[in-house]
């Protein structure tokens, strides 16, 4: 079955250290994209990517780093500059760039104390 | 500025009792508005696309309608497996998703 996957459904981290979330996916989509997902708060777009090896930051980019060097992958690394770490992590892929609708994983929870 | 608003934020409901979500939006060039279903703890599974007004979609139980300024998700006869968030989106630009907060839905058996 083709999806998208991330791990692991829970994090847990002390605060001042980096922590990556893994995404990956099989659906052969072109873009892939993460959001942070805040209790009363929509989803709001952290980086996003269209092709390999080129991303772009979307609305709340600081503190966060990515990489795209594989088609089905696409990593998120929560540095410890981000202030408020603690949330429910998204990752989605479109078709196309831009494209009609999006496709979610699973959601990795990450806490950091 | 671009928006998106759902209401109610939360609605109850006896198993077969109709009614609507409400998802409202102001954008400038709409590209398309995209209902989710979310279940606690797990990521948004993809439900509808609509892209122009009086555009109807339906699956199963669930049928989205569009107009100029809103977007309805009606459920009709309700079961207590419909029970879980609907999120509405908008597409506003080639990668700018805006997203409402959701209405949670209960629906009691």
């Amino acid at each position: 079955d083709g999806g998208i996957t991330q791990s692991p459904k829970y994090l847990f981290r002390k605060e001042g250290q980096n922590v990556t979330l893994s995404c990956e996916q099989n659906l052969n989509h072109d873009a892939m994209y993460w959001y942070r997902q805040d209790p009363g708060q929509g989803l709001r777009l952290i980086y996003y990517s269209q092709i390999v090896n080129d991303f772009q930051k979307g609305d709340i980019a600081e503190g966060y780093s990515v990489s795209r060097e594989k088609k089905e992958s696409f990593p998120l690394t929560v540095t410890s500059a981000q202030k408020n770490p603690t949330a429910f992590y998204l990752c989605a892929s479109s078709i196309l760039p831009g494209s009609d609708e999006q496709y979610f994983g699973p959601g990795t929870r990450l806490t950091v104390t | 500025e671009d928006q998106v608003t759902q209401s109610p934020e939360a609605l109850r409901l006896q198993e077969g009792e109709s009614s609507s979500l409400n998802c409202s939006y102001t954008v400038s060039g709409l590209r398309g508005l995209f209902w989710y279903r979310q279940d606690p703890g797990k990521g948004p599974e993809f439900l509808f696309t609509l892209y122009s007004a009086g555009e109807e979609k339906e699956k199963e139980r669930l049928k989205a309608t569009l107009t100029k300024k809103e977007s309805f998700l009606h459920i009709t006869a309700p079961k207590p497996e419909d029970s879980a968030t609907y999120l509405c989106a908008v597409q506003a630009g080639t990668y700018k998703y805006i997203f409402g907060t959701g209405t949670r839905l209960k629906v009691l058996a």
